[in-house]
C-alpha cells in the first residue's frame, strides 16, 4: 500500500498524558500537513513541513503542541498534557510539492479520545 | 471566520438523479477550489478540482462549476449512485500558499 500511512488508528489517553501521532507520507512525498477535525466540523489546518524543517505552523496551538519530520523515519504531531478539548481526528496529507499546487493525499486519520 | 461555506449540512438525493452540493467562499485570494469525499473512518479523498480561470471541470459524472463574481462553486454529480453517500468538503488554497481551507462538509444521502 503505498498511501498516507497513520498510526496509531485509535489512541486513548487520560488528562495530562501526552500523546504522539505518526506519519508516513506517500513514497516520493517530502511534504506533510497535519489537519485536525473536531466534532461537526471541517478540517482544520495545523502545521506543513517538509524534511526536517517547519515551514507553516500557523494552525498550531500555541502550547503543548508540536511537530517534527526528521531526516529518516515518519513526522510525530506530538501532544503534552492532553485535556478533553484535544479530542479530536487527526490527519495527515502529504504531496510531491508545495506551493506549486501538488495534490494533497490524505492518510486515514488518528482518532484520540482523552478521557 | 469561515472562508468556505457549506451551508447544507446534509443533502438526500434519489438513486439516478442528480446530486448538487453548494459552497461559497469569502476569500478573493483563493485561486484553487477541491472537493474531497469522506467515508467514515476514513481520510479525505480527492474528487475533483477547478482553477480559479476556469469556470467548469468535468470529470466523468462530476462536474464543478465556478462562479467567482459571486464567489460560488458547486458539484455535481449525476447519475448519483448508492456509492456516492458520503460527507463532501469544499476546500479552496490560494496561490503560493500551502494550506486547503475546508467547509465543514455536506452528508449527502443516496437513496434507493
Amino acid at each position: 500500500n503505498a498511501g498516507v500511512m497513520q498510526n496509531p488508528r485509535h489512541l486513548v489517553r487520560r488528562r495530562g498524558q501526552e500523546a504522539r501521532l505518526r506519519c508516513s507520507p506517500m513514497k516520493g512525498h517530502s511534504h506533510v500537513y497535519w489537519y485536525r477535525q473536531l466534532p461537526e466540523e471541517g478540517l482544520k489546518f495545523m502545521v506543513y513541513l517538509q524534511k526536517e524543517n517547519i515551514i507553516d505552523e500557523s494552525g498550531m496551538p500555541k502550547e503543548r503542541f508540536s511537530a517534527e519530520f526528521p531526516k529518516e523515519g515518519p513526522s510525530i504531531l506530538r501532544i503534552q498534557q492532553v485535556v478533553r478539548g484535544d479530542s479530536a481526528a487527526y490527519f495527515c496529507a502529504s504531496s510531491s510539492s508545495g506551493t506549486s499546487g501538488g495534490e494533497q493525499f490524505f492518510g486515514p486519520g488518528t482518532r484520540l479520545t482523552v478521557l | 471566520d469561515q472562508q468556505v461555506k457549506q451551508n447544507s449540512p446534509s443533502l438526500s438525493v434519489q438513486e439516478g438523479r442528480i446530486s448538487i452540493l453548494n459552497c461559497d467562499y469569502t476569500n478573493s485570494m483563493f485561486d484553487y477550489f477541491l472537493w474531497y469525499k469522506k467515508y467514515p473512518a476514513e481520510g479525505p479523498t480527492f474528487l475533483i478540482s477547478i482553477s480559479s480561470i476556469k469556470d467548469k471541470n468535468e470529470d466523468g459524472r462530476f462536474t464543478v462549476f465556478l462562479n467567482k463574481s459571486a464567489k460560488h462553486l458547486s458539484l455535481h454529480i449525476v447519475p448519483s449512485q448508492p456509492g456516492d453517500s458520503a460527507v463532501y468538503f469544499c476546500a479552496a488554497r490560494g496561490n503560493r500558499d500551502d494550506k486547503i481551507i475546508f467547509g465543514k462538509g455536506t452528508r449527502l444521502h443516496i437513496l434507493p
